[in-house]
């Protein structure tokens, strides 16, 4: 299956600073990737589509000023958190939308996750 | 708006058991359905995806159904494992290509 990398795979950091998390798609390209989050215990909620070239889509609830999302090119979706706050710690988890050959299926594929801690 | 809700939402059992975990979803306009297994502190493994036009996938001794007009689902595990202790999330795709999750199962198979 196709490979999808995440870095940080963990990070720590201070109250007020920005945080950027990279997601890339090692084998694949990805017009669509998404991001989600995880809070302790709970399942993972979508924060916004990533489409290259264009503005993400944000889901209802999430800021798009705090949660800076950009899909610069097919293969990479970053996510900035900005102004962190110990509330935003929690899983964040990528996804690239794979659309497969012609005929063939639509299948999401996931990245490993990182775990951001905010201090 | 999709709603995706898993039964129960924690199982224990002992090890050997065959047991099958639920999940339902409010609307049947899917594009297809995915079981993941998530680890604690982990990422998600995917087990097995049906896809809309499909009853049933299977993998091991694992074994996926799905009832697209009931908006329902169910994962089979065979002969369960104590390596099979995991969360298990259900997930539907919609039509635009959002996975909306349900709440998970923790599994916690006992030796």
């Amino acid at each position: 299956g196709a490979v999808v990398s995440q870095h940080p795979s963990r990070v720590i950091c201070k109250s007020g600073t920005s945080v950027k998390i990279e997601c890339r798609s090692l084998d694949f390209q990805a017009t669509t990737m998404f991001w989600y989050r995880q809070f302790p215990k709970q399942s993972l909620m979508l924060m916004a589509t990533s489409n290259e070239g264009s503005k993400a889509t944000y889901e209802q609830g999430v800021e798009k000023d705090k949660f800076l999302i950009n899909h610069a090119s097919l293969t990479l979706s970053t996510l900035t958190v900005t102004s962190a706050h110990p509330e935003d710690s929690s899983f964040y988890i990528c996804s690239a939308r794979d659309p497969g050959l012609a005929g063939g299926w639509d299948t999401q594929y996931f990245g490993p996750g990182t775990r951001l801690t905010v201090l | 708006k999709q709603e995706v809700t898993q039964i129960p939402a924690a199982l224990s059992v002992p090890e050997g058991e065959n047991l099958v975990l639920n999940c339902s979803f409010t609307d049947s306009a899917i594009y297809n359905l995915q079981w993941f297994r998530q680890d604690p502190g982990k990422g998600l493994t995917s087990l097995l995806l049906i896809q809309s036009s499909q009853r049933e996938q299977t993998s091991g001794r694992l074994n996926a159904s799905l009832d697209k007009s009931s908006g329902r689902s169910t994962l089979y595990i065979a002969a369960s494992q104590p390596g099979d202790s995991a969360t298990y999330l259900c997930a539907v795709m919609d039509s635009s290509y959002k996975l909306i999750f349900g709440s998970g199962t923790r599994l916690l198979v006992r030796p």
